[in-house]
C-alpha cells in the first residue's frame, strides 16, 4: 500500500511570493491533517480537512489555507511568504475524524524562503 | 507553558542499552499518546500508540503512560544503531485529529 506522498519535495521561494503544496493521503485515508515543522517550534498543528471541510486549524495566520478535494487529495497555500516560513511542511493522513492515533506521515515538502 | 513537555536531549548510549525517552503533559483531556520516530529529513514514523493508562510492548519497545502522573515513557531494549533518530511524543483528546507533539529528544546509539 502507498504511503503519503507530497509534492514538491523542496521548494526555494521569495518573500512576498506564494506556494502551493500538494498531499495525496495513503487509499482509503478521507482525513488530511498539516503541520509545520521548525527547529524553533517543533511540529504544530495547521488544520485538518475531512470530507472537503476544515474540521480543525491551529494558531496560524490567515495567510495560510488548505482544501481538500473530492478524491481526498489536500493542498495548502501560503500567501505573502515571510521569512518566518521556512520550515518542513508535514501532511498526515488517517482513516477518518477521531483516528489522530493512527495518522500517518508524507516526507514532508522543505519549503525555504530567502 | 507547553501542552506537552520533553527533554530535547541529545541522548547518547552505547549499542545494547536500555533507553528510557518521556515527555510530560499538562491536558488532562488528553487520552490517545503516540510515540513517533523520525529520521534526518523524513516525515515521522508512527511507532506505537496507547490508549488511556497501561503498558503496551511491540518487540524491543514498549509504551507507557500514566495519567495520574500524566507522565508517559518510551523504553527501547538492546538499542541498535539503526535506533538513531529523533523520538516524538504526541498526544490527541477524543474526537480531534489534531496532535500535541513533544519537542522531540535526538538519540545517538553508538556502536
Amino acid at each position: 500500500k502507498a504511503g503519503v506522498t507530497q509534492t514538491p519535495r523542496y521548494l526555494i521561494k521569495t518573500r512576498g511570493q506564494q506556494v502551493t503544496l500538494s498531499c495525496s493521503p495513503i487509499s482509503g485515508h478521507r482525513s488530511v491533517s498539516w503541520y509545520q515543522q521548525t527547529p524553533g517550534q517543533g511540529l504544530q498543528f495547521l488544520f485538518e480537512y475531512f470530507s472537503e471541510t476544515q474540521r480543525n486549524k491551529g494558531n496560524f495566520p490567515g495567510r495560510f489555507s488548505g482544501r481538500q478535494f473530492s478524491n481526498s487529495r489536500s493542498e495548502m497555500n501560503v500567501s505573502t511568504l515571510e521569512l518566518g516560513d521556512s520550515a518542513l511542511y508535514l501532511c498526515a493522513s488517517s482513516l477518518g475524524r477521531g483516528n489522530a492515533h493512527e495518522q500517518y506521515f508524507g516526507p514532508g515538502t522543505r519549503l525555504t524562503v530567502t | 507553558q507547553k501542552e506537552v513537555e520533553q527533554d530535547p536531549g541529545p541522548l547518547s548510549v552505547p549499542e545494547g542499552a536500555i533507553v528510557s525517552l518521556n515527555c510530560t503533559y499538562s491536558n488532562s483531556a488528553f487520552q490517545y499518546f503516540m510515540w513517533y520516530r523520525q529520521y534526518s529529513r523524513k516525515g515521522p514514523e508512527l511507532l506505537m500508540y496507547t490508549y488511556s493508562s497501561g503498558n503496551k510492548e511491540d518487540g524491543r519497545f514498549t509504551a507507557q503512560v500514566d495519567k495520574s502522573s500524566k507522565y508517559i515513557s518510551l523504553f527501547i531494549r538492546d538499542s541498535q544503531p539503526s535506533d538513531s533518530a529523533t523520538y516524538l511524543c504526541a498526544m490527541s483528546a477524543p474526537g480531534y485529529n489534531k496532535l500535541i507533539f513533544g519537542a522531540g529528544t535526538r538519540l545517538a546509539v553508538h556502536p
